[in-house]
């Protein structure tokens, strides 16, 4: 495809539901990544695959959030039992090889738990 | 661990006005710099890069930055503004493969 797409864009989730967002990568990007982004700040790190190795989920914030990229391409980014904390813009990111450092970003997706 | 300051959240100029956006990073060794723009509405797009050689470094629609390794920074220059230009930018720094570190960003907003 032409860029990163993420989806569902927008998702409303009661608390304690749980939630699964998606990300689609460029075509052949070896490295993906996972941000959160509260409202006002930075995005910041939550983990980053490596084809389909999570190399790194130190971001995670805790044993709610789950992310798989069983293929290599494809990435699922879950949140059990969302907490309203979790509301945030989830941004997806990825990039070409292993020692590239510059990511294409997708739209997010903007969770808001009620 | 690293950080990221950007020390203006709110710039507001006109235009043709000059552009210097402040970053300071935190980290000891060696960095990668980056800043990334978000205009309304749109993704988060890489504006430029810094890897190594030449602490300038020139990004796209006239942006540049300079890399300062002795004062940690990596401030953002533009010298005449564009409305177009209104978007949210900011400054990242990654010292290893994945992980990257963002600052909180800042909100510019140039009046026609």
């Amino acid at each position: 495809g032409a860029g990163v797409s993420q989806s569902p864009r927008y998702k409303v989730a009661k608390r304690g539901q749980d939630v699964a967002l998606r990300c689609d990568p460029i075509s052949g990007h070896v490295s993906l990544f996972w941000y959160q982004q509260a409202l006002g700040q930075g995005p910041e790190f939550l983990t980053y695959f490596q084809n389909e190795a999570q190399l790194d989920k130190s971001g995670l914030p805790s044993d709610r959030f789950f992310a798989e990229r069983p293929e290599g391409s494809v990435s699922t980014l879950k949140i059990q039992r969302t907490q309203q904390e979790d509301s945030a813009v989830y941004l997806c990111a990825s990039s070409p090889g292993q020692s590239s450092y510059e990511q294409y970003f997708g739209p997010g997706t903007r969770l808001t738990v009620t | 661990a690293q950080s990221v300051s950007q020390h203006n959240h709110h710039v507001i100029l006109s235009e043709a006005a000059s552009l210097e956006l402040g970053c300071n990073y935190s980290y000891g060794g060696t960095v990668n710099l980056f800043w990334y723009v978000q205009y309304p509405g749109q993704h988060l797009q890489l504006l430029l890069k810094y890897f190594s050689g030449d602490p300038l470094v020139k990004g796209i629609k006239g942006f540049e930055a300079e890399f300062i390794k002795s004062k940690f920074s990596f401030n953002l220059r533009k010298p005449s503004v564009q409305w177009s230009d209104t978007a949210e930018y900011f400054c990242a720094v990654n010292s290893r493969i994945g992980k990257s570190t963002f600052g909180d960003g800042t909100t510019l907003t140039v009046k026609p």
